[in-house]
């Protein structure tokens, strides 16, 4: 157990639908991230939240949409589901900003699978 | 923009063999970090280099940190099974906002 919690870890859902993904940071963490990995991809950096706000954005698309919680639990929204959005969806934490010196701790992630 | 670039992208070697997988920015970074996913699993932070030339060792792994800070290596000594994965070199972007991740090296060893 990494500490980083992830829910649920398995996701199945129809296009044009809209999902949620879960993530609870290890303790004292700060930083979130949501990374996108498809099959035999590396990973794709989704975007950033550090103590409740915005600090990075990647190449995510404008049908996703992220937040996090004055508690710093973070969620990623997927909406109008295509069937290119399956993929492993990881969510990694932080003490500070770029995982200095302890490195990001990620969770066991969410498997999406859009049919 | 910022590139990280990691080589070889795949790699299959013998039991017992060496194995060392490179990582290359465009740009200076002021630290480097290694992670390690294996099949089915979540990356895992292996280490993190900051000083130009560094090396540092943990058991059969040796990472070392390029003295232009440009460049990285991660080399295994006698690979095992238990080395298979997928190796992920990642340095911070320019803006100090993100990490720059490799595509990673995915090591396949054969018993």
């Amino acid at each position: 157990d990494s500490g980083v919690t992830q829910t649920p870890k398995h996701l199945i859902t129809a296009t044009g639908q809209r999902v949620t993904l879960r993530c609870s940071p290890r303790s004292g963490d700060l930083s979130v991230y949501w990374y996108q990995q498809s099959l035999d991809q590396g990973l794709q950096f989704l975007i950033q939240y550090y103590n409740g706000e915005e600090r990075a954005k990647g190449n995510i698309l404008e049908r996703f949409s992220a937040q996090q919680f004055p508690d710093l639990h973070s969620e990623l929204n997927l909406s109008s589901l295509e069937l290119g959005d399956s993929a492993l969806y990881f969510c990694a934490s932080s003490v500070g900003l770029q995982g200095h010196k302890y490195g990001y701790t990620f969770g066991s992630g969410t498997r999406l699978t859009v049919v | 923009g910022q590139q990280v670039m990691q080589i070889p992208q795949y790699q299959h070697v013998q039991e017992g063999e060496d194995f060392t997988t490179y990582c290359n920015s465009s740009t200076t970074l002021s630290n480097i970090q290694w992670y390690k996913q294996r099949p089915g699993g979540h990356p895992v932070f292996l280490i993190q280099l900051v000083k130009s030339g560094e090396v540092k060792k943990q058991k059969r792994l040796t990472f070392q940190f390029g003295e232009a800070k440009k460049n990285s290596s991660l080399h295994i000594t006698a690979t095992q099974t238990t080395d298979v994965g997928t190796y992920f070199c990642a340095g911070p972007g320019g803006n100090n906002r993100k990490l720059i991740w490799g595509l990673g090296t995915s090591l396949a060893v054969n018993p």
